[in-house]
């Protein structure tokens, strides 16, 4: 299994700022990726996070919008930048070994 | 056609009775398929995966495949107020794509 933690556990922003969002696991992994989950919605995967390359983003996710960062094997950032109330979502941070787990996940409110 | 499609619900339940969850999925190259049962403001967790055609059982929890028809299932035996919750069906890619989810009431 993976132990996994994010930080912040929740956070309100003002429109047209950023958050990163931290995420550790206690073990080092290979795969790891991003979700959001907006209200009343299931996960989207926002983007694969690569150990030394760039992330791999998904079809209507962007660089500029979602930058990632994943400097070793048990350490990934996720940014949302120039946010919108649309930004408004549940993200998770989730790590492949013998299957997939979640983290807690960041709870953001952009007013 | 959306990759992984399930039914949103609610599906309501008597205690004790069998829930059945459905899911497709619409690419023919999938492998491996998992149900993920996820409370209110809570992150998923996994229940079951299977990767085979035919059935898995776990404790009160069976997993059925059906490559031929694109098409797993999730039933729940003896049903309790706390299998009250979304499931998630879900089919690896490289990374997990998820359904929609279907949300379980369980009555007591």
């Amino acid at each position: 299994s993976a132990v996994i933690s994010q930080k912040p556990s929740r956070d309100i922003c003002q429109r047209g700022t950023s958050l990163t969002i931290q995420c550790q696991v206690d073990s080092q992994v290979t795969m790891m990726f991003w979700y959001r989950q907006q209200p009343g919605q299931s996960l989207t995967l926002i983007a694969t996070a690569n150990q030394g390359s760039e992330a791999t983003y998904e079809s209507g996710f962007v660089i500029d919008k979602f930058p990632i960062s994943r400097p070793n094997l048990t350490f990934s950032t996720l940014t949302v930048s120039n946010m919108s109330p649309e930004d408004s979502s549940i993200y998770l941070c989730s790590v492949q070994k013998e299957t997939q787990y979640f983290g807690p996940g960041t709870r953001l409110l952009v007013l | 056609q959306k990759e992984v499609e399930q039914n949103s619900g609610p599906l309501s339940v008597p205690e004790g009775a069998i829930a059945s969850l459905n899911c497709t999925y619409s690419d023919r190259g999938s492998q491996s398929f998992f149900w993920y049962r996820q409370y209110s403001g809570k992150s998923p967790e996994l229940i079951m995966f299977i990767y085979s055609n035919g059935d898995k059982e776990d404790g009160r929890f069976t997993a059925q495949l059906n490559k031929a028809s694109q098409y797993v299932s999730l039933l729940i035996r003896d049903s309790q107020p706390s299998d009250s919750a979304t499931y998630l069906c879900a089919v690896s890619r490289t990374a997990l794509i998820f359904g929609k989810g279907t949300t379980l009431s369980v009555s007591s």
